[in-house]
C-alpha cells in the first residue's frame, strides 16, 4: 500500500462547482499535511497546510481527520483558474515529505 | 528574482553520458532535496540534505549521487545516464522549524532526456 494515496481523477466540475478531494495516508505517527498545487508542466506551490483542527483560506478548506488518517481539500465556487493538479504531501517522525500522486481538477465553462 | 534556481532547465542527452544537475537557493534553508516527477507516479525523493554535512539517499537514489557544495547548492548527477531516467527533476529547499514548518519550496525544474 503506498504511504499516501489519492485519488487520480480527473474530477471534471464546471465553474461555480464545489468539489472534494481526499487523501489518505498509512503513517499515523505523521506529523503535518499540506496541500500543493501543480500547473501543468511547473513546479508545485503550496497551498495551504492543514491543521487538526481544520483551515479555511477563501474558497478552499482543508480538514484532518487523524483517527481515520486522512485529509480533505474542498473547493467552492470554482473557477476556471482553479483548473490544476493538486497534491497531498504528508510528513512523518523523520521529517521527510511524502508525495501522493495528485488529484486532476478540470473546471470548464 | 527565483529564491529557488536550477540549471539547466531543459537537456536533451544520450545514453551513457554524465550529466549534472544544479540547484541553488537564496531563502537561507538549510534543507535541501532533489526529487524526479514521472507521468502516473508523483514526486518521488531521490535525495535529501539536511544541512552542510548531511546527505541522505530517498525512495530512488540508484544511478544518482549528489554534492552539497555550501548551504545553497545543491547538485544532482546522473554518472551514466539511461533512458529511464528521463524525468521532470525538480529541487526543493525547506526551513524546518520556521514559520512555515516543512513547506518545500521549489524549483522550476529540469526536463532532462535520455535517448
Amino acid at each position: 500500500r503506498k504511504e499516501v494515496e489519492q485519488d487520480p481523477g480527473p474530477f471534471n466540475v464546471p465553474e461555480g462547482a464545489t468539489v472534494a478531494f481526499n487523501c489518505t495516508y498509512s503513517n499515523s505517527a505523521s506529523q503535518s499535511f499540506f496541500w500543493y498545487r501543480q500547473d501543468c508542466r511547473k513546479e508545485p506551490k503550496l497551498l495551504m497546510s492543514v491543521y487538526s483542527s481544520g483551515n479555511e483560506d477563501g474558497r478552499f478548506t482543508a480538514q484532518l481527520n487523524r483517527a481515520s488518517q486522512y485529509i480533505s481539500l474542498l473547493i467552492r465556487d470554482s473557477k476556471l483558474s482553479d483548473s490544476a493538479t493538486y497534491l497531498c504531501v504528508v510528513t512523518g517522525g523523520s521529517y521527510i515529505p511524502t508525495f501522493g500522486r495528485g488529484t486532476s481538477l478540470i473546471v470548464h465553462p | 528574482d527565483a529564491d529557488v534556481t536550477q540549471t539547466p532547465r531543459n537537456r536533451i542527452t544520450k545514453t551513457g553520458k554524465r550529466i549534472m544537475l544544479e540547484c541553488s537557493q537564496t531563502k537561507g534553508h538549510d534543507r535541501m532535496y532533489w526529487y524526479r516527477q514521472d507521468p502516473g507516479l508523483g514526486l518521488r525523493l531521490i535525495y535529501y540534505s539536511f544541512d552542510v554535512k548531511d546527505i541522505n539517499k530517498g525512495e530512488i537514489s540508484d544511478g544518482y549521487s549528489v554534492s552539497r557544495q555550501a548551504q545553497a547548492k545543491f547538485s544532482l548527477s546522473l554518472e551514466s545516464a539511461i533512458p529511464n531516467q528521463t524525468a521532470l527533476y525538480f529541487c526543493a529547499t525547506s526551513d524546518f522549524g520556521g514559520a512555515q514548518g516543512d513547506t518545500q519550496y521549489f524549483g522550476p525544474g529540469t526536463r532532462l532526456t535520455v535517448l
